[in-house]
């Protein structure tokens, strides 16, 4: 089926850095593409999607952009809050759309 | 608007007691997932109803039974809890097909002890 994968390990950072997470896909077609996050002691929020290549999802300050050439949904944001710590996963829908397919997620933790 | 409703939030068993979870949603979605999460493995889905009447394994279904009750409630019971269940259960629904996203429920987290 098709999956996205994360980059490995925790991202700890300063308050007002500059924060990436990886993701790319593997995918048969265009499907959306999804970032959730999850606050500590919480469900999964959705964050942002994009549903077409070259789509740009925004939300909250953070932006991820649907990039079919590097198969790519990277997650950014300019400058970082302490209220920005959290789980954030990428997913994108699965085995002829029946579920999503979420990555093992990356802990940020931001740091005053 | 309550969204996704599970319980209980907390959860201690002993190893072969047997529990069922709770999820309701007031969205009138159609399809309903069960997901556990674990230190290091991410979300692995249970099992799923795509539709009222439907159910079917997801990725790790061994040792769970699910009931669609009807369009709202979608139960996930363990017959006989072992440490290995010790997780965080999430339930989910979506409108219809997976683009649309899910909402989550916020989650019951399950110790077997």
């Amino acid at each position: 089926g098709d999956s996205v994968t994360q980059m490995e390990g925790p991202v700890t950072l300063s308050e007002e850095a500059f924060l990436t997470i990886n993701c790319t896909y593997t995918a048969t077609g265009y499907p959306s593409l999804f970032w959730y996050v999850q606050y500590p002691g919480e469900g999964l929020q959705l964050l942002l999607k994009a549903t077409k290549a070259d789509d740009k999802g925004s939300n909250k300050g953070f932006e991820a952009t649907y990039r079919k050439e590097t198969t790519s949904f990277h997650l950014e944001k300019g400058s970082v809050q302490v209220s920005d710590s959290a789980v954030y996963f990428c997913a994108l829908p699965s085995y002829g759309n029946n579920r999503l397919a979420f990555g093992k997620g990356n802990q940020v933790v931001v740091i005053p | 608007n309550a969204g996704v409703t599970q319980t209980p939030k907390f959860q201690v068993l002993k190893t072969g007691q047997s529990m069922t979870l709770q999820c309701a949603q007031d969205m009138n979605h159609n399809s309903m997932y069960w997901y556990r999460q674990d230190p290091g493995m991410g979300l692995r889905l249970i099992y799923y109803s795509a539709s009222e009447g439907t159910t079917d394994k997801g990725e790790v279904p061994n040792g769970y039974n699910v009931s669609r009750l009807n369009k709202r409630e979608f139960s996930l019971r363990l017959e006989s809890a072992a440490p290995s269940q010790t997780s965080v259960y999430f339930c989910a629904s979506s409108v219809r097909q997976s683009n649309y996203g899910y909402t989550f429920g916020s989650g019951t987290r399950l110790t077997v002890v």
